[in-house]
């Protein structure tokens, strides 16, 4: 079964930049999608398809996929994005919805 | 503006199956090339994939509950139910539906999720 690997807490100050990693066994040859989660609300999505922002998400979220690797990148860091982030990707070999274990993002 | 609104018992005994129903608004369930699925998260818990179904009614399931689990689409009341069979503590979770507008394979809009205790 695939498995994403999410490494659980980003600390990170206030302007500076987080960077969450999303290790999978060949990710690079999916598409990586990230949802934002605060306490106590829904899922939201930031990034869908390795790096693209939907509409209403800062420009400050990026996101990359290479290799066994996918980062989200959020950068000058707000107090507003504490939450938890998740990485998302369709596995096709077993046909199924898999969900990394989520990191969260303490702003120092 | 869509949203997805789940609905169902807060809390139920231990053996007994859960129905859970997300009810669509600004969105049809028959909508071509859609599909609609259910994620729950435990307590402190991650993110669980548990169902989808698709527009033409295919579905996918969680391997390891897949024989607990059944998702149907309701079109009459445009909404989605979830059932789940033989409820064990460890069920005890927030159970959220989502939507994939396209086939890109990710959950463009959540509901707000509903709270399911399981507890003798």
């Amino acid at each position: 079964s695939y498995v994403l690997t999410q490494p659980p807490s980003v600390s990170v100050a206030p302007g500076k930049t987080a960077r969450f990693t999303c290790g999978g066994d060949n990710i690079g040859d999916k598409r990586v999608h990230w949802y934002q989660q605060k306490p106590g609300q829904a899922p939201v999505l930031v990034i869908y398809s390795d790096n693209v922002r939907p509409s209403g998400i800062p420009e400050r979220f990026s996101g990359s996929n290479s290799g066994t690797t996918a980062t989200l990148t959020i950068s000058r860091v707000e107090a507003g994005d504490e939450a938890d982030y998740y990485c998302q990707v369709w596995d096709s070999d077993g046909d199924r919805v898999v969900f990394g274990g989520g990191a969260k993002l303490t702003v120092l | 503006q869509i949203t997805l609104k789940e609905s169902g018992p807060a809390f139920v005994k231990p053996t007994q199956t859960l129905t859970l129903t997300c009810a669509f608004s600004g969105l049809s369930v028959s909508t071509s090339g859609m599909s609609m699925g259910w994620i729950r998260q435990p307590p402190g818990k991650p993110l669980e994939w548990l169902a989808l179904i698709y527009w033409d009614d295919e579905q996918r399931y969680r391997h390891s509950l897949q024989s607990r689990l059944t998702i149907s689409r309701d079109t009459s009341a445009n909404q989605i139910v979830l059932t789940m069979t033989d409820m064990d503590p460890v069920d005890t979770a927030t159970y959220y539906c989502a939507v994939q507008l396209t086939a890109d394979g990710f959950f463009h809009l959540w509901g707000r999720g509903t709270s399911v205790t399981v507890s003798s």
